[in-house]
């Protein structure tokens, strides 16, 4: 069946534009994640959506950075006047809980010039 | 807080020779321990998983056992082949509301023929 899949797959912006970066998750997966692969920091867990709960954003490093999930499917992280230390992998995964699984989408890579 | 420490890399072996990559974590309760595998140009996957103590993950010919006297998961292969030449990370995930993945810094394997 299909994967997780993002959109898109390389983003190329200037310093202080917004960005939209879209996930869709594995049908049927409640549980939603980005996370963030940079070169210095390696991969670090951004936001978490679970069905209709409220999301865990402890992990967004800025008010800049913001996430939503429309319907319990499709989301969408937002990353406004970015910055070049946003340059990195944006990764996305879906789980069914309690599982332990996440599967992940292939990123999306952000370049920020 | 959680968090999980991998060795230095990256590693260089000669096809068949024996792999060995280590991992320590330090979380509060029981967690679920996970390596993930990135080939090139591609998105992560879940190579093996252990969900408690003395518990073997094992998936294509590698394995790793959760030992919590010690809170380590080292991941082993006996003969590596060229095709495992990846990034490899290490993963905790905790029980709780928010099941994020709290990842180590990953380790590079390149296999030569």
């Amino acid at each position: 069946g299909a994967g997780v899949s993002q959109s898109p797959s390389n983003k190329v912006t200037e310093k202080g534009k917004d960005v939209e970066l879209r996930c869709d998750p594995i049908s049927g997966h409640t549980a939603l994640y980005w996370y963030r692969q940079s070169l210095g920091q390696g991969l670090e867990f951004l936001i978490y959506f679970q069905g209709n709960s409220a999301p865990d954003k402890s992990g967004l490093p800025s008010d800049r950075f913001s996430a939503e999930r429309t319907g319990g499917s499709v989301s969408t992280l937002t990353i406004q006047r970015t910055q070049q230390e946003d340059s990195a992998v944006y990764l996305c995964a879906s789980s069914v809980p309690g599982t332990g699984e996440q599967y992940f989408g292939p990123g999306t890579r952000l370049t920020v010039t | 807080g959680n968090s999980v420490t991998q060795m230095e890399g990256p590693v260089t072996l000669s096809e068949e020779a024996f792999l060995t990559i280590n991992c320590t974590y330090t979380a509060t309760g029981y967690p679920s321990l996970f390596w993930y595998v990135q080939y090139p140009g591609e998105g992560l996957q879940l190579l093996l998983k252990a969900t408690k103590a003395d518990d073997k993950g094992s998936n294509k010919g590698f394995e790793a056992t959760y030992r919590k006297e010690t809170t380590s998961f080292h991941l082993e292969k006996g003969s590596v082949q060229v095709s495992d030449s990846a990034v490899y990370f290490c993963a905790l995930r905790n029980t709780g509301a928010n099941s994020k993945l709290t990842f180590g810094k990953g380790i590079t394997l390149s296999v030569r023929p």
